[in-house]
């Protein structure tokens, strides 16, 4: 059974262009979420998605980043007109059913570094 | 208490011996906690979830304990190896929000 595949594993654009980073979550999870990880930080909560639908962004900046999780296919956290300070790793990870609120733990890719030229 | 804290953030023990680490938390509207072990360029993966005040989880000789009256969670590693050596996350379901701290990092020395 695979596990969160993430993919690329390491990206690198340059300012002003756009990056797409993908999420496929294990089989028979269809709760996906996506965390930032700055240098010498932890990690920071992103958005919450199930299938079509986005249950919390509360942790996505306003401008310039979107996710979505589409009925096929898998999670993309877009990044629009990136800057340097977007430079980080990018986890995803997904869950049979809701980690809010429930027990159950989260299983988590091994992430896209992304950085910006 | 609003946020995850870890300490300590570095640690350093000989291998062989044992060690514990602590995560604080809020304690209101607490739902679950979470801990996690992960190594260097590999992705997190989950070690216990705990919800009930006193719970006690172990997994081989690692063990955890919750209280959720005062907001805290320890780890203990009995007998460190070097396999051991990672960073260990807590998270904190609380208000509908996963909230991680920044780990504490456990080097084995050997």
């Amino acid at each position: 059974n695979a596990g969160v595949m993430q993919n690329p594993r390491h990206l690198v654009r340059r300012r002003g262009q756009e990056a797409r980073l993908r999420c496929s979550p294990m089989k028979g999870h269809s709760h996906v979420y996506w965390y930032r990880q700055l240098p010498e930080e932890g990690l920071k909560f992103m958005v919450y998605l199930q299938k079509e639908n986005i249950i919390d962004e509360s942790g996505m900046p306003k401008e310039r980043f979107s996710a979505e999780f589409p009925k096929e296919g898998p999670s993309i956290l877009r990044i629009q007109q990136v800057v340097r300070g977007d430079s980080a790793a990018y986890f995803c990870a997904s869950s049979p059913s809701g980690s809010i609120r429930g027990n159950q733990p989260q299983h988590f890719g091994d992430g896209t570094r992304l950085s910006i030229l | 208490i609003l946020n995850v804290e870890q300490s300590p953030q570095s640690l350093h023990v000989q291998e062989g011996d044992s060690t514990n680490f602590t995560c604080s938390f809020p304690s209101s509207n607490f739902y679950a906690l979470h801990w996690y072990r992960w190594e260097t360029a590999k992705s997190p993966k989950a070690l216990f979830v705990m919800t009930l005040n006193g719970d006690e989880k172990k997994k081989g000789r690692i063990s955890a304990t919750l209280n959720t009256k005062e907001g805290y969670s320890y780890l203990y590693i009995k007998g460190s190896q070097p396999e051991d050596s990672a960073t260990y996350l807590c998270a904190s379901n609380r208000d509908d929000k996963i909230i991680f701290g920044k780990g504490t990092r456990l080097h084995i020395l050997p």
